[in-house]
């Protein structure tokens, strides 16, 4: 079947852009979340979605960063006046269980931004 | 939170050789170790994993160990072929879902 999947695949934004990064979970995947992954690092958590509603924001380095999965299924990444340091992979995974319980997450192919 | 400690950064073994990884983490709370491979501009793919309350786990030429009372857990590869030339990372729950992954290892097989 289909795994996580990602749109764009490659970003580029002007300095102070807008972008909006799209996640298409596995079917019925309860649990979604946003990592963002820098050069050389490993994935660094953002947040987590169960089904529609947001239940850990603690990752988003700045309120410039907003989320939402309005519907239970595909998520959105927003990054407002986009900033040099957030050049970096954004991945999104899905997973089977609720929170609080660890499972196999399920990762997308990511979206590499560059800000220039 | 949880912290992850990965090593070595970089790992470079000849092909029908052993590779061995090994993580700390400090919550004593987690429960959860997966590890993860990502090859160049694919996300991370998991190949393994175990929970707290098993000690080794083991799927063809993978194998990983967890030491509870020292909060380690390790990554062993045998007879590795070019193919598992990748990043490996090592990752750990806290007390919640969100996953926290080591610094990742480069894993290089040589001919």
């Amino acid at each position: 079947g289909a795994g996580v999947s990602q749109s764009p695949r490659y970003k580029v934004a002007k300095r102070g852009q807008d972008v909006a990064l799209r996640c298409d979970p596995i079917s019925g995947h309860v649990s979604l979340f946003w990592y963002q992954q820098a050069l050389g690092q490993g994935p660094e958590f953002l947040t987590y979605f169960q089904n529609e509603a947001q239940l850990d924001k603690s990752g988003l380095p700045s309120d410039r960063f907003f989320a939402e999965r309005p519907e239970g299924s595909v998520s959105t990444l927003k990054i407002q006046r986009t900033q040099q340091e957030d050049s970096a992979v954004y991945l999104c995974a899905s997973s089977f269980v609720t929170w609080g319980f660890g499972d196999e997450q399920f990762f997308g192919p990511g979206t590499r931004l560059t800000v220039l | 939170g949880e912290n992850v400690e990965q090593h070595p950064s970089t790992l470079s073994v000849q092909e029908g050789d052993s590779a061995v990884i090994k993580c700390t983490y400090s919550d004593s709370a987690s429960n959860y170790f997966p590890w993860y491979k990502q090859e160049l501009g694919k996300g991370p793919q998991l190949i393994i994993d175990i929970r707290s309350n098993v000690g080794e786990k083991k799927d063809q030429r993978i194998a990983v160990t967890l030491n509870k009372t020292a909060k380690h857990f390790s990554l062993h590869i045998t007879e590795t072929q070019p193919e598992d030339s990748a990043v490996y990372f090592c990752a750990g729950t806290g007390t919640a879902s969100k996953l926290t992954f080591g610094t990742g290892t480069r894993l290089q097989v040589t001919l």
